[in-house]
């Protein structure tokens, strides 16, 4: 069974300030996706990193994957309160096609 | 963009009925829709793959008596939750892909169903 684990759960950070939450998962894939779901609301699509050292930005969040560490990033720069949301990674089987989430971040960015 | 409509939004059922939620792609056709389920504050936990014309396939642990699923057309998937009981309250979100569209594509979801059982 495909794990997906992300850290920290919780986070709560000024506005301004540089913060990284990270994702690991426990077996191969080449596809792992991005999402940001606010309170009560479904999920939108951030991000899609499909090789190793693929990096791709938008705005103040930046997002990386390195495959052979099963590990991904999503970086935040200079925090702002529209970024108050739970961010959660997806890892994609490689033969299923199915879905898979992280444990989510709870981020809340403190005026 | 494309498009998820899930329906409905919200619902409220007394135990031992059964309750149909519907996910509709809008603008695009897919083979293959996914079910989720999340508590509140937890993440997504994927129940089945909803196969167009033929059988789901269920996630380890997931009974398939108690949550029908249909995906009858391109478009549409159902999930019944079946003699509903409390425990089965949760959000359950669908979701699907273009069938047209990159393998590697996001998913695109619906805005979920909160269905609380008394």
């Amino acid at each position: 069974e495909l794990k997906v684990e992300q850290n920290p759960l919780f986070l709560s950070m000024q506005e301004g300030k540089n913060y990284t939450i990270y994702c690991n998962y426990s077996t191969t894939s080449d596809r792992l996706y991005w999402y940001r779901q606010d309170p009560g609301k479904s999920l939108e699509s951030l991000f899609v990193l499909l090789s190793n050292g693929a990096v791709k930005q938008e705005g103040r969040l930046m997002a990386s994957l390195d495959t052979k560490a099963r590990l991904s990033t999503l970086h935040i720069t200079a925090a702002v309160h529209d970024l108050s949301a739970t961010y959660f990674c997806a890892v994609a089987t490689n033969t299923g096609n199915q879905f898979y989430f992280g444990t989510g971040t709870s981020l809340t960015v403190i005026p | 963009g494309a498009v998820v409509s899930q329906h409905p939004s919200w619902v409220i059922c007394k135990s031992g009925t059964s309750v149909k939620i519907e996910c509709r792609s809008l603008d695009f056709q897919a083979t293959t829709m996914f079910w989720y389920r999340q508590f509140p504050k937890q993440s997504l936990m994927l129940m089945a793959t909803s196969n167009e014309g033929s059988k789901a396939t269920y996630e380890q642990g997931v009974e398939k008596d108690k949550f029908l699923i249909n995906h009858a057309s391109l478009t549409l998937s159902t999930l019944t939750v079946t003699s509903a009981h409390p425990e089965d309250s949760s959000f359950y979100i669908c979701s699907a892909r273009d069938y047209r569209s990159s393998y590697n594509s996001p998913l695109h979801f619906g805005n979920g169903t909160r269905l609380t059982v008394t």
